[in-house]
């Protein structure tokens, strides 16, 4: 099956930081989504995005399918990003996805 | 909009056991999962329903079985929990198609002791 691998696997920012997380995967993929799971266990979308580049305020992504990796850019970081980024994929129909072990982030005031 | 609605929040149980988390959702979402998530690792999966009717295994399917009740509803079901069975476990739906966001709910914390 398809591997998903994330680095870095920790990350301690001071607030204003910018960071740069990656996903690396094994295959060919036609669905790739970005998860922040906040301290509280809840997984919240920020980007689905199997090719191309996204932005959403002080988050954007960009997914080059062909080279098969996936970055998150974090800007001016915040203490509420604090938590734990997933990237995860699938392939085919059905909408199933495989998870990378993810990256915690750990935000400093 | 509730979204996708978990039961219960957290759960503990003696080894041997029988249990089911509930899962339902409001989206009209064709597809439904369940993940379970073990500390430092990501959520795997465990049975999914492509659409009202199916039920196919993940990748950790052993001790667990599944029924999809209707469009809304997922359940899940422990028939003998085991130790190695204490996860978090996630139930998701999205629209099951290329493009489709998957949306999580809250998650159940169980516990077998």
């Amino acid at each position: 099956g398809i591997q998903v691998e994330q680095s870095p696997p920790d990350l301690i920012l001071q607030e204003g930081a910018n960071s740069t997380l990656r996903c690396n995967f094994s295959d060919s993929v036609n669905n790739l989504q970005w998860f922040h799971q906040n301290p509280w266990g809840q997984l919240i979308n920020l980007f689905y995005i199997p090719s191309g580049t996204k932005q959403n305020g002080r988050l954007s992504a960009t997914t080059v399918a062909t080279e098969r990796y996936s970055l998150l850019y974090i800007s001016s970081s915040q203490t509420t990003d604090s938590g734990v980024y997933f990237c995860a994929v699938g392939r085919g129909q059905g909408g199933k996805l495989i998870f990378g072990q993810g990256t915690e982030l750990s935000v400093k005031p | 909009n509730a979204g996708v609605t978990q039961t219960p929040k957290f759960q503990v149980l003696k080894t041997g056991q029988s249990m089911t988390l509930q899962c339902a959702q409001d989206m009209n979402h064709n597809s439904m999962y369940w993940y379970r998530q073990d500390p430092g690792m990501g959520l795997r999966l465990i049975y999914y329903s492509a659409s009202e009717g199916t039920t196919d295994k993940g990748e950790v399917p052993n001790g667990y079985n599944v029924s999809r009740l209707n469009k809304r509803e997922f359940s899940l079901r422990l028939e003998s929990a085991a130790p190695s069975q204490t996860s978090v476990y996630f139930c998701a739906s999205s629209e099951g198609v290329s493009g489709a966001w998957a949306f999580f709910g809250q998650g159940t914390r169980l516990t077998v002791v």
